[in-house]
């Protein structure tokens, strides 16, 4: 079975400062992992994704992550942290077989402050 | 063109009572996934849908859950018998083809209470 945990359901960073995200995954076959961003009253957007290949990812808006096998991790970071981007994120695997569905982490809220 | 889109966006209902969301995927997709998210279970898949093939219903909490997809388009989720426990955001997502890395394009969601 898989799984993912993020660490800290919710975050608080200055603006300016380092935003770091954290997510563990669990899984027996190779897996891809994903961060989403969902805004309030909005649905899901696809921050970046890790399939095969390059280990660190970058992705829309300054958002970076790092496939880490040895640690099974994924954390999501941005060198500085914009008003704009508190929100919610949100870790997810792919599912073992071909369906493609998602199994998420419980989510951090990240607040910026200013 | 336009993105996933889902009807209604939010509906209160009464325990006990039959309710039935709408989801139009991006045109094209040929993959569409319902999943539930909740204060308790977080994002939870329910259902997915590729082409003629049989539905992956592994996810449905309870046979009062039900879904289908007329003419490999639009789907829609039932739920019979309400129980405040459905109370959840419903998000439908839909994809180009089913896989485990391809992107996932996620509607707004439905807000169903329950009361």
């Amino acid at each position: 079975a898989q799984s993912v945990t993020q660490l800290g359901s919710h975050v608080s960073v200055s603006e300016g400062a380092l935003v770091l995200l954290r997510c563990n995954y669990s899984s027996s076959v190779p897996p891809y992992l994903f961060w989403y961003v969902q805004y309030p009253n909005q649905g899901l957007q696809l921050l970046l994704k890790y399939t095969t290949g390059a280990t660190l990812v970058k992705g829309i808006n300054g958002f970076e992550a790092e496939f880490k096998k040895s640690e099974t991790s994924f954390h999501l970071t941005k060198p500085s942290a914009h008003m704009s981007d508190a929100a919610e994120y949100f870790c997810a695997v792919s599912g073992s077989g071909n369906t493609g569905k998602l199994i998420f982490g419980q989510g951090t809220t990240l607040q910026v402050k200013p | 063109g336009a993105g996933v889109s889902q009807s209604p966006s939010n509906k209160v209902t009464e325990k006990g009572k039959d309710v039935e969301l709408r989801c139009d995927p991006i045109s094209g997709h040929t993959a569409l996934y319902w999943y539930r998210q909740s204060l308790g279970q977080g994002l939870e898949f329910l259902i997915y849908f590729q082409g003629n093939s049989a539905p992956d219903k592994s996810g449905l909490p309870s046979d009062r859950f039900s879904a289908e997809r007329t003419g490999g388009s639009v789907s829609t989720l039932t739920i019979q018998r309400t129980q405040q426990e459905d109370s959840a955001v419903y998000l439908c997502a839909s994809s180009l083809t089913s896989g485990e890395y391809k992107e996932q394009f996620f509607g707004p969601g439905t807000r169903l209470t329950v009361l």
